[in-house]
């Protein structure tokens, strides 16, 4: 019955890889966002699909793509991962953009 | 710019003492606050929002304050449990259409 999903929840690679991380709700709503938080919590955001459509895209080198198949689903893929890609990153979803947001568990991502 | 930002990095309180947890912003055009609480190995969960048009709300044993004057946004957790040992972070919104921007964080301990 888990609302936000995230899979997997820790992913360890090599510098240079290509990786993904996908994102599941289960809640019905409209909007969904990405967020990165550093080692020193800090959040930020980084992308936000209303609908599918990408309405916010923040200043994320263009070796992140989003991809939303469908309003459910938020996938971030990450090619030739850099050290400094090492993060935690969050799914998030709201029922309209406006709304409250609900977390994902996080996808603890190393880079070594 | 925009920022928000927590006084205190870290606090420790006895169990069963009131909590209170500060934060600056500096937009003054912000127009929506929230605070969020992040457990370890969890993504951050809504606690409790306010709108600029008010200076209090209360939840179940928590309480925001808004003091638009200096710029300043408190929670207040009434009876602190080992529970809410978490990082607690103060978030802004210039209008609820704008992006959520997330302060620094504050860590709660809870001595038993």
């Amino acid at each position: 019955d888990t609302a936000v999903s995230q899979t997997p929840k820790y992913l360890v690679t090599q510098m240079g890889n290509d990786k993904s991380i996908k994102c599941e709700q289960n809640l019905g709503h409209d909007t969904m966002y990405w967020y990165k938080q550093d080692s020193k919590k800090f959040l930020k955001i980084m992308f936000s699909y209303n609908n599918k459509e990408l309405i916010i895209n923040e200043t994320v080198p263009n070796r992140f793509s989003p991809k939303s198949p469908d309003k459910a689903h938020l996938n971030l893929h990450i090619n030739s991962l850099e050290l400094g890609d090492s993060a935690v990153y969050f799914c998030a979803s709201s029922q309209r953009w406006s709304d409250t947001q609900y977390f994902g568990p996080g996808t603890r991502l190393t880079v070594l | 710019g925009e920022s928000v930002g927590l006084h205190l990095p870290t606090l420790s309180v006895q169990e069963g003492d009131n909590s209170i947890i500060n934060c600056a912003y500096s937009n003054s055009a912000s127009d929506y606050f929230i605070w969020y609480k992040q457990e370890s190995g969890k993504g951050p969960q809504f606690i409790i929002d306010i709108r600029s048009n008010m200076d209090k709300r209360q939840g179940q044993r928590v309480t925001v304050l808004l003091n638009k004057t200096v710029k300043h946004l408190s929670l207040q957790i009434a009876a602190t449990q080992p529970g809410d040992s978490a990082v607690y972070f103060c978030a802004e919104k210039r209008t609820s259409y704008d992006k959520v921007i997330f302060g620094p964080g504050t860590s709660l301990s809870v001595i038993p």
